[in-house]
């Protein structure tokens, strides 16, 4: 059973180019949730989403970031027209239901996003 | 608002000692869980252990243990016995009942590096 799995790994882009990152869940997964961490920085919440639908977008900027987790296929972080301070590593996690308050959050291994 | 706080940049511990973590939080919330993250240089985010704000008891996880202290809202790691392979970064994270499941907030984190 694979884990959550998210690609590219690494990821370089001119300012102004847009950046694709793709999640898929682990298998039987349906809720997938994204985060950006700074350099030094702990990981901050994004987005929530399920199949089709975003839950949450509380953490997300309100320009040039979207994010789409469609019936099929992984989920999607999309970041327009990137600057310099979008360099960051960029998570995600995913569970296959509202868990237990102590089941633990399943990461991918994070795309590393350079801005040059 | 919610906060996290990891006072220690950076600590330095000598193999086959005991190291503890510090990690307080903020919040009103009387449900919440708190979590203990590693992060090593490859970058992923390994989970290792939880504590409820309802448990009587302190965690413990193998050579991992939590110092809960709820009146004084602290959750310290304690890593015994500490390994070369403990080098890395440590996060504490919370997540509140009334947010959405996947909602993890991080504190800055503390980078540990254990020598010979």
């Amino acid at each position: 059973n694979a884990g959550v799995m998210q690609n590219p790994r690494h990821l370089v882009r001119r300012r102004g180019q847009e950046a694709r990152l793709r999640c898929s869940p682990m298998k039987g997964h349906s809720h997938v949730y994204w985060y950006r961490q700074l350099p030094e920085e702990g990981l901050k919440f994004m987005v929530y989403l399920q199949k089709e639908n975003i839950i949450d977008e509380s953490g997300m900027p309100k320009e040039r970031f979207s994010a789409e987790f469609p019936k099929e296929g992984p989920s999607i972080l999309r970041i327009q027209q990137v600057v310099r301070g979008d360099s960051a590593a960029y998570f995600c996690a995913s569970s296959q239901s509202l868990e237990s308050m102590n089941t633990e959050a399943f990461f991918g291994q994070g795309t590393r996003l350079t801005v040059v | 608002a919610q906060k996290i706080t990891q006072t220690q940049p950076g600590m330095f511990v000598q193999e086959k000692e005991a190291v503890t973590l510090d990690c307080t939080y903020d919040t009103s919330d009387p449900s919440y869980g708190l979590f203990w993250y590693k992060q090593p240089s490859s970058g992923e985010m390994i989970f290792l252990i939880y504590q409820g704000s309802y448990d009587q008891q302190n965690a413990t996880e193998g050579r991992y243990s939590l110092n809960f202290q709820k009146a004084r809202k602290s959750a310290n790691l304690v890593i015994s016995a500490s390994q070369l392979g403990d080098s890395a970064m440590y996060f504490c994270a919370m997540r509140l009942l009334t947010d959405s499941w996947g909602k993890l907030q991080f504190g800055a984190g503390t980078q540990v590096v254990v020598t010979p």
